[in-house]
């Protein structure tokens, strides 16, 4: 069975810094989706961003972007120029290939911006 | 365009009791799941669908039953309700394929407490 493993329970960043957040997850499929979810208070999931396994280049969104390194398995958040509106639970998931909807999720990381 | 719909938004239950949560999607999708969050933790898959007819169970489906009568629906039934199932419950969709093919789409929640 896959595992997603975030190992930082909470994190803080200084407004307009920069923070990074902490992924690894254990499969046996080459093929997969990776995804980092925000979760504001009101409970509402919101996609940050995806990457596929099969893309070596690193997906970025704005300013969001990943560090993906598939043979350790490491697939790390980075948050730039960080708003107050960052401020939120952020879940690092896996999905198979052909999987459907089905995700696999990590514990999440709590995210504070200090202004 | 409504999404995902999820109905109740809050519910409290006495242990015993029995319930459905409603989800609805008007956009077609094949794929259709249910997840609940505990306190402190992701979200973990209880059942999912791939198309009207099609059940299977996820991680955690003890307590749950569902059903898929139509693409639309995809309700999730509680048969006896307990306190260990006090959580916050999410419906999630997804298309088979297209542009939106690798796009979740989450409902808002619904915030079950069992006393």
């Amino acid at each position: 069975a896959q595992t997603v493993t975030q190992s930082q329970p909470e994190m803080s960043v200084q407004e307009a810094e920069t923070v990074t957040l902490s992924c690894t997850y254990d499969t046996s499929e080459s093929d997969y989706y990776l995804f980092w979810y925000k979760q504001p208070p009101s409970r509402q999931m919101i996609l940050v961003i995806r990457q596929e396994a099969y893309k070596q280049q690193n997906a970025t969104e704005n300013r969001f972007s990943v560090n993906f390194q598939k043979a350790a398995k490491s697939f790390s958040l980075k948050i730039s120029d960080s708003q107050l509106g960052d401020a939120a639970m952020y879940f690092c998931a896996y999905r198979k290939y052909n999987a459907g909807n089905m995700l696999t999720f990590g514990g999440g990381t709590r995210l504070m911006v200090k202004p | 365009n409504a999404g995902v719909t999820q109905t109740p938004k809050f519910q409290v239950l006495k242990t015993g009791q029995s319930m459905t949560l409603q989800c609805a999607q008007d956009m077609n999708h094949e794929y259709m799941s249910w997840y609940r969050q505990d306190p402190g933790m992701g979200l973990r898959l209880i059942h999912y669908s791939v198309g009207a007819g099609i059940t299977d169970q996820g991680e955690v489906p003890n307590g749950y039953n569902v059903s898929r009568s139509t693409t639309e629906d995809f309700p999730l039934r509680l048969l006896s309700a307990a306190p260990s199932q006090t959580s916050v419950y999410f419906c999630a969709s997804r298309d088979i394929a297209g542009t939106s093919g690798n796009t979740i789409y989450f409902g808002e929640g619904s915030w079950l407490t069992v006393v």
